[in-house]
């Protein structure tokens, strides 16, 4: 059973700094793995999807990057803004099913203080 | 382009009753799955349709069942509610073919069993 850990559960910083946010997963036979943003009592939105053949992403302030043989996939956020303040989830796609049936990490709770 | 649409937003019913959610889809997507996310957790995956049938379960009793329609929206139905039923329920929408495609989250239904 595939299971899926996001530590810390909750990270502090000043504005402008640099910071990374970490997501294991016990099973490496993945298909992908997506990060997402989720605001408070709001839904899910998609930030990136990595390809278990590919190494990383990214999409303005943010690189993700896979190691599968490791287990770890890790989210950058450069220059953080009051506005990246967030709960941060990790999903992992199995390989055998198709994209609904993803196990989720309990999320990583980012606040960034002016 | 309308994304994935939930509705209600909010609900409030008592132990033992019966609900009814709704989902719409991301224009051009056929497939609907369905989440369940506890407060403080990672969204955990009730069921997938496609084709108007339960493709996935995840391990949901029978209380929770659901359909699709051929205009491809979705119904969660939960029966005799429990006070562990309170959580927000999220639908997200994907095209059903076995490509790089990524999941679209709705807002959500916020259900309150008192």
């Amino acid at each position: 059973k595939q299971e899926v850990t996001q530590i810390p559960a909750a990270l502090s910083v000043p504005e402008g700094e640099n910071l990374v946010l970490n997501c294991s997963f016990t099973d490496s036979a993945i298909y992908n793995l997506q990060w997402f943003r989720q605001d408070p009592g709001k839904g899910l939105t998609s930030l990136l999807l990595i390809q278990s053949s590919q190494r990383e992403q990214t999409s303005g302030r943010l690189n993700a990057s896979l190691d599968k043989s490791s287990g770890r996939s890790t989210l950058y956020i450069a220059a953080s803004q009051p506005g990246d303040s967030a709960t941060y989830l990790c999903a992992v796609r199995p390989t055998n099913t198709n994209a609904g049936k993803s196990t989720f990490g309990d999320g990583t709770t980012l606040t960034v203080k002016p | 382009d309308a994304g994935v649409t939930q509705s209600p937003t909010h609900l409030i019913k008592t132990r033992g009753q019966q609900v009814t959610l709704r989902c719409s889809p991301k224009s051009g997507h056929d497939t609907v799955s369905w989440y369940q996310q506890a407060l403080g957790q990672g969204p955990q995956f009730i069921f997938q349709y496609y084709e108007e049938e339960e493709r996935q379960r995840g391990n949901f009793p029978d209380r929770f069942s659901g359909h699709q329609f051929p205009n491809y929206s979705s119904e969660l139905n939960v029966n005799a509610l429990l006070l562990g039923d309170s959580a927000l329920y999220l639908c997200a929408s994907s095209f059903g073919g076995q490509g790089e495609e990524t999941q679209y989250f709705g807002p959500g239904t916020r259900l309150l069993v008192l």
